[in-house]
C-alpha cells in the first residue's frame, strides 16, 4: 500500500519555467492537499480539492494552479516560476467528512534559480 | 484569525530525560487538535487525534493532552530514536472546514545518547 506518492522528488527550475508536481494516492481519499513548508513558517496550504472536478484557494494560492481531474491525482503547476516559489511542496490525503488525519507523501524539493 | 504556536523551537535532551512540547491555540471553535512526527526528508506521520478537552492519548514513550488553550506532548524517558520535528495542527469547527488543518512551525527534539 503506497499511500500518498509525489513526484519528482526533487526539481531545480530557472525563474520564468512552468512545471507540475504530481499527486497521487490510492486511499480512495475524497480529499486532497496541496502545502508548502519554508524555514520557521510552518506548513500553509495553497489549494485543496474536496472531490474530483473541485479546487478551492488556501492561505497562500497566488502563483499556483491546480486540476483534480482523477479521484486519485491532484496536480500543482507553477506557471512562471519565481525564487519566492523555491519550498518543499507536500501532498495529503484524508477521507470526506474531515474528521480523520491527513496522510502524507514524502515531498517535492524544489529550488528556482 | 486561527493561530498555532508551538513551545520550544528546539528543545535537547538526554536520553532519558523526560519533557514536554507545548502547542497554543487561538480558534473560533476547535473541531480536532493533531500531533504528527517529521524526520529530515520525510513527510509529517501522524501521531494522535485529540478532540476535547482532558482528553489523552498515548503511544510508547509519548503522551498527548488538551487543555481548551493548549496542548501538550510529554516525552517519557526518550531515545536517540525520538528525535525528529513533532507538529501541532488544529481543525476548525464549522461546515466548510473540509478538513483544512492550521498547523505551528514545529519543535525540534534532539535525544543525545
Amino acid at each position: 500500500n503506497a499511500g500518498v506518492t509525489q513526484t519528482p522528488k526533487f526539481r531545480v527550475l530557472k525563474t520564468g519555467q512552468s512545471m507540475t508536481l504530481l499527486c497521487a494516492q490510492d486511499m480512495n481519499h475524497e480529499y486532497m492537499y496541496w502545502y508548502r513548508q519554508d524555514p520557521g513558517m510552518g506548513l500553509r496550504l495553497i489549494h485543496y480539492s474536496v472531490g474530483e472536478g473541485t479546487t478551492a484557494k488556501g492561505e497562500v494560492p497566488d502563483g499556483y494552479n491546480v486540476s483534480r481531474l482523477k479521484k486519485q491525482n491532484f496536480l500543482l503547476g507553477l506557471e512562471s516560476a519565481a525564487p519566492s516559489q523555491t519550498s518543499v511542496y507536500f501532498c495529503a490525503s484524508t477521507p470526506a467528512g474531515g474528521r480523520q488525519p491527513q496522510h502524507f507523501g514524502d515531498g517535492t524539493r524544489l529550488s528556482i534559480l | 484569525e486561527d493561530q498555532v504556536t508551538q513551545s520550544p523551537e528546539a528543545l535537547r535532551l538526554q536520553e532519558g530525560e523526560s519533557s514536554s512540547l507545548n502547542c497554543s491555540y487561538t480558534v473560533s471553535g476547535l473541531r480536532g487538535l493533531f500531533w504528527y512526527r517529521q524526520d529530515p526528508g520525510k513527510g509529517p506521520e501522524f501521531l494522535f487525534t485529540l478532540y476535547s478537552a482532558g482528553e489523552e492519548k498515548e503511544k510508547e514513550r509519548l503522551k498527548a493532552t488538551l487543555t481548551k488553550k493548549e496542548s501538550f506532548l510529554h516525552i517519557t524517558a526518550p531515545k536517540p530514536e525520538d528525535s525528529a520535528t513533532y507538529l501541532c495542527a488544529v481543525q476548525v469547527a464549522g461546515g466548510t472546514s473540509y478538513g483544512k488543518l492550521t498547523f505551528g512551525q514545529g519543535t525540534i527534539l534532539t535525544v543525545h545518547p
